[in-house]
């Protein structure tokens, strides 16, 4: 089932904060965060586990609310290198035995 | 360390012809993951590979193949090529399989199918 992320695009100026949304219809175990920068590979940021903490890297972290089967991302004080498209991809069990489910991702522009 | 390498980074086939892609893990790493990227679908699953097993299959037909060898290197073959085929072929690999592990993504062979 795949999740569903909300905004699909959004556009900041350097120094505003957003927020991405992935939802699924179903219990998530994981939630993993990548960005695509274009013409480019997607790039790991963070896996999120249930029952685990939110997880930070320098200005953008993550939480997972495992009730509403929904994970969000959180980039304050955008840069200019934050911009490209952001993938939510989620597994519903621990088991290895699921594979990674991708949302069709956020489009972010970070303007000056 | 190196990264992940996939060959060729660019392809154009035609119709009917079938198209091998090959995929080189970091070093160490077992598992590799296949995905078709479309503007379309975005990322879909292809299908996992693990110490040679494959572990999980994607929803694709049968044209979608794939393999691992002992080095864990990785290919996928898709014959019969059809026009949607066109897409980027990524692939990605993590030490283990699991929920915990980090997948490191290539940067995907662009095919294009006239």
């Amino acid at each position: 089932q795949q999740p569903v992320q909300s905004p699909q695009a959004v556009i900041l100026r350097e120094g505003e904060d957003a927020v991405i949304n992935c939802s699924s219809s179903k219990a998530l175990y994981s939630v993993h965060w990548y960005r695509q920068k274009h013409g480019e590979a997607p790039v790991f940021l963070m896996i999120l586990l249930k029952g685990g903490e939110q997880k930070g890297h320098e200005k953008i972290s993550a939480s997972f609310n495992e009730k509403k089967q929904q994970s969000s991302l959180y980039l304050t004080a955008s840069q200019l290198s934050y911009s490209g498209t952001y993938f939510c991809g989620t597994e519903g069990s621990n088991s290895g035995n699921t594979p990674l489910v991708f949302g069709k991702g956020t489009r972010l522009s970070v303007i000056a | 360390k190196a990264g992940v390498t996939q060959t060729p980074r660019y392809l154009i086939k035609t119709r009917g012809q079938q198209v091998t892609l090959s995929c080189s893990p970091i070093s160490g790493h077992r598992s590799v993951s296949w995905y078709q990227q479309t503007p379309g679908q975005g990322l879909q699953f292809l299908f996992e590979y693990f110490s040679e097993t494959q572990r999980n299959k994607g929803n694709f037909p049968g044209r979608f193949s794939g393999r691992q060898f002992s080095n864990s290197r990785s290919e996928m073959n898709v014959s019969t090529l059809e026009l949607g085929d066109s897409a980027l072929y990524l692939c990605a690999s993590s030490f283990l399989t699991g929920v915990q592990e980090t997948q490191y993504f290539g940067p995907g062979t662009r095919l294009l199918v006239l």
